[in-house]
């Protein structure tokens, strides 16, 4: 029984290339959230996601940042054209309803 | 918008000795959740407490709800090694959406042995 599942686990980039990182939910679970955590900081919520739809993403980076969870396959949040100031941990969480949502252990992305 | 504090932002302890971080929203929360994120890991879903004045055990762990549904606190006492960690607070976004938790900055525990 797989907890959510996240890869990379660690991602080093430099300036100006794309990032992208993957979350396969929870077995039975249709809801997918990110959160971003900056060093020493509490998770700041990005977005959510079920199949083919987003339904909230209010805590998204105007630009360079997009998010997708499709029909087939892992949701995927992509971050184009990085800056060291996306340099964070990225955390994955699903649910199977709006309840409280079980965290996957996130990729570690560093911009370099 | 809707703020989460807590204090302390750092505590180290004695392996023994009690610990308590308290958790305070700007706004009525409907529910507030608690999580613990070891030094390299993933948050980790305690509890959720709902009803005002709620107190909730977890063994060694107390988590309480503030009467008017703005501050909560959990207290750990006699402390290990292993509780070691991040705590966290959280409460539901904007509307009362659970996905759209806003989190508090936590407190990062530490224990000597």
């Amino acid at each position: 029984n797989a907890g959510v599942m996240q890869n990379p686990r660690h991602l080093v980039r430099r300036r100006g290339q794309e990032a992208r990182l993957r979350c396969s939910p929870m077995k039975g679970h249709s809801h997918v959230y990110w959160y971003r955590q900056l060093p020493e900081e509490g998770l700041k919520f990005m977005v959510y996601l079920q199949k083919e739809n987003i339904i909230d993403e209010s805590g998204m980076p105007k630009e360079r940042f997009s998010a997708e969870f499709p029909k087939e396959g892992p949701s995927i949040l992509r971050i184009q054209q990085v800056v060291r100031g996306d340099s964070a941990a990225y955390f994955c969480a699903s649910s199977p309803s709006t309840g409280s949502p079980t965290f996957g252990s996130g990729t570690r992305l560093t911009v370099v | 918008g809707q703020q989460v504090m807590q204090i302390p932002q750092y505590q180290h302890v004695q392996e023994g000795e009690d610990f308590t971080t308290y958790c305070n929203s700007s706004t009525t929360l409907s529910n507030i959740q608690w999580y613990k994120q070891r030094p390299g890991g993933h948050p980790v879903f305690l509890i959720q407490l709902v009803k005002s004045g709620e107190v909730k055990k977890q063994k060694r762990l107390t988590f309480q709800f503030g009467e008017a549904k703005k501050n909560s606190s959990l207290h750990i006492t006699a402390t290990q090694t292993t509780d070691v960690g991040t705590y966290f607070c959280a409460g539901p976004g904007s509307g009362g959406s659970n996905y759209k938790l806003t989190f508090g900055k936590g407190t990062l525990l530490t224990v000597n042995p």
